[in-house]
């Protein structure tokens, strides 16, 4: 079992649908989330990043994160055509010095007009 | 955020040849860098973790004396592919650790091996 689960998509939506995107750990330890978008050929860009329970917001983006169920989520509301990419999950330990993110393998999604 | 500038964009080389990748960190010290591999529709595997003047540590797996990593100052790290092989090919990304546990990512390298 990978320490982060993903769902691999494709997923299509159509342009200003709400889209949720999900991953799963298994690892305990780990207590830092974040999100990336990644275009094609291009270096992930960091969206939205935590470190307790709960939602946060930034502008059209939420992050959810719950560690009961090690469970946690990006919604994206009013989607855009250009919100069209690959949205990576990453988590990390709460120790500190030169920590290593773990990611998921990537949920690739598509806005359509 | 924080700005990684990652060099060259593209490389293409002939089998046997080395290659350098350059990346930089514009607007913060990066203490650490990290150095992924990336294959088409596939997550970042990380294959070392430098940190400013001290030897890389390699993940399994990760020939050290194939992939050179040199991180000499707080804001410039490189990665050399050493007598590179068309298996060598993939999309070569580094990172350098900021603020908490926050990795900000440079633009990418496609190498491709001829």
């Amino acid at each position: 079992q990978k320490e982060v689960e993903q769902d691999p998509g494709p997923l299509s939506v159509p342009e200003g649908a709400i889209v949720s995107l999900n991953c799963t750990y298994s690892n305990s330890a780990f207590q830092y989330f974040m999100w990336y978008r990644q275009y094609s050929r291009k270096g992930p860009e960091l969206l939205m990043y935590t470190y307790s329970s709960g939602n946060k917001e930034d502008g059209r983006f939420t992050a959810q994160v719950d560690k009961s169920s090690k469970y946690i989520s990006l919604f994206i509301r009013d989607s855009q055509p250009s919100d069209s990419a690959t949205y990576l999950c990453a988590m990390s330990p709460i120790t500190g010095g030169g920590n290593k993110l773990t990611f998921g393998t990537g949920t690739q999604l598509k806005v359509e007009l | 955020g924080a700005v990684v500038s990652q060099h060259p964009s593209r490389v293409i080389c002939k089998s046997g040849t080395s290659v350098k990748i350059e990346c930089r960190s514009l607007d913060f010290q990066a203490t650490t860098m990290f150095w992924y591999r990336q294959f088409p529709k596939q997550s970042l595997m990380l294959m070392a973790t430098s940190n400013e003047g001290s030897k890389a540590t390699y993940e399994q797996g990760v020939e050290k004396d194939k992939f050179l990593i040199n991180h000499a100052s707080l804001t410039l790290s490189t990665l050399t592919v050493t007598s590179a092989h068309p298996e060598d090919s993939s999309f070569y990304i580094c990172s350098g650790r900021g603020l908490g546990e926050k990795l900000f990512f440079g633009s990418g390298t496609q190498l491709s091996v001829l």
